[in-house]
């Protein structure tokens, strides 16, 4: 049990549908992120939540939409994806202050058919 | 702008022998360092830090790190491996310059396997 639950682990998604993906930090952390996992490639910062305000967006593409309602919870809305944002999605969170280490979800495996 | 390497795509290691796991860091000022293993479907789990301070760290299920800033590295260690460390491990930076900078710098990782 890590503290960050994400939901759901697994999903897969029509390229014209519309999903989101959800992350909750039991931890007290005030800054909430997400990051696209694809194989062979460096881990890569989508977006940082700090206080619930958007702190970073790494150059998304805007089919991909967060929304950080509170400080525990982070979603990710997806709509028109392409084959190649097929990825493991991971929510992390951390206490916002640089010294301390982020605290990942297990992800949710996305497929985009 | 802040970077980190991993050389090594793949260590193979026999049980019961040491195991390093190399990454080079670029930073503008003093890092924050960081390793973390990732397990098959799970998230990255967090093994252990550099601040400040002593030059090796220790962590998680026995592992250590040394801080080394004239080669700007932070290799993994432990000395004695288990099948069970097999496994995918990240290093990460952060630039202490900015005191709430959230912006954390993944290895490309280490694929890890321990051989019975």
């Amino acid at each position: 049990e890590t503290g960050v639950t994400q939901t759901p682990r697994h999903l897969v998604m029509g390229m014209t549908n519309k999903k989101s993906l959800k992350c909750e930090q039991h931890l007290g952390h005030n800054a909430m992120y997400w990051y696209k996992q694809s194989a062979k490639k460096p881990l890569e910062l989508m977006f940082v939540y700090n206080f619930k305000e958007q702190t970073e967006n790494n150059s998304v593409p805007s089919r991909f939409s967060p929304e950080c309602p509170n400080s525990s919870h982070l979603f990710l809305h997806l709509h028109t994806l392409q084959p190649e944002d097929s990825a493991l999605y991971l929510c992390a969170s951390s206490n916002g202050v640089s010294n301390q280490p982020q605290h990942f979800g297990d992800g949710t495996r996305l497929s985009i058919l | 702008a802040q970077s980190v390497a991993q050389p090594e795509d793949q260590v193979n290691v026999a049980e019961g022998n040491p195991l390093t796991v190399k990454c080079t860091y670029s930073v503008s000022g003093n890092p924050y360092l960081f390793w973390y293993v990732q397990y098959p479907n799970r998230g990255l789990q967090f093994l252990l830090k550099y601040i400040t301070g002593d030059n090796l760290v220790k962590g998680s299920y026995g592992f250590e790190a040394e801080f080394n800033k004239s080669q700007t590295s932070f290799h993994l260690k432990k000395p004695s491996a288990l099948v069970s460390d097999s496994a995918l491990y990240f290093c990460a930076v952060r630039a202490i310059r900015f005191y709430n900078n959230n912006d954390m710098r993944f290895g490309a990782g280490t694929r890890l396997t321990v051989k019975p």
